[in-house]
């Protein structure tokens, strides 16, 4: 079965400290996974994909097969990082499908 | 581009109350979809379309409709409201997702219903 596992709910760091927000996925084939992030009163918007293998606001995200995982890191927290993030996996073969984690807070104090 | 809009914005219905939530997009997007955001479930699809014409079933449908009569509008029907249906609702559109391609999807700004 198709399923994206984020086991936090609540991250809570200090500003300039390291953050890591864990995605786990399960999917049979090949996956394709990103992560959006939505801001206090902001829509949904996509913040980085795997294929692309970008860095995006300082953020990365590295597939791991083996572990098949997909987190998401950033070495020095800033507040306005503060945000809900999900990690999505496309749901399958020449389709948009996405299956959403339940979304991880995290939270940047000064 | 007004990109994805949603109305309304809030809204409250009666347990039984009927109502469409609407959601038009203006980037000539052929994939649309709906989800529900609920609190500690993420995000979970409702119905989606590949094209106009053509929808089909998400992860949780059931107490809803849609239909696609145009490639810039998606409606969502709840026929018969339930407290169960309490939730925040976003629409989404992509363009056409290639074999080896992915296109992002774009989010609407949300709707907060709520079902007495």
């Amino acid at each position: 079965a198709q399923r994206v596992t984020q086991p936090e709910k609540l991250l809570s760091v200090f500003k300039g400290a390291p953050v890591e927000l864990k995605c786990n996925y399960s999917y049979s084939g090949s996956p394709e996974l990103f992560w959006y992030v939505q801001y206090s009163r902001q829509r949904l918007q996509l913040l980085l994909r795997h294929i692309s293998r970008e860095s995006i606001k300082g953020f990365t995200a590295d597939l791991n097969k083996g572990e098949t995982s997909f987190h998401l890191k950033k070495p020095f927290a800033q507040e306005e990082d503060s945000a809900m993030y999900y990690c999505a996996l496309r749901g399958g073969w020449g389709t948009d499908k996405l299956i959403f984690g339940t979304g991880t807070r995290l939270q940047v104090f000064p | 581009n007004a990109g994805v809009t949603q109305t309304p914005k809030f809204q409250v219905l009666k347990t039984g109350q009927s109502m469409t939530l609407q959601c038009a997009q203006d980037m000539n997007h052929e994939y649309m979809s709906w989800y529900r955001q609920d609190p500690g479930m993420g995000l979970r699809l409702i119905h989606y379309s590949v094209g106009a014409g053509i929808t089909d079933q998400g992860e949780v449908p059931n107490g809803y409709n849609v239909s696609r009569s145009t490639t810039e509008d998606f409606p969502l029907r709840l026929l018969s409201a339930a407290p169960s249906q309490t939730s925040v609702y976003f629409c989404a559109s992509s363009g056409t997702s290639g074999a080896n391609s992915y296109n992002e999807q774009f989010f609407g700004p949300g709707t907060r219903l709520t079902v007495l």
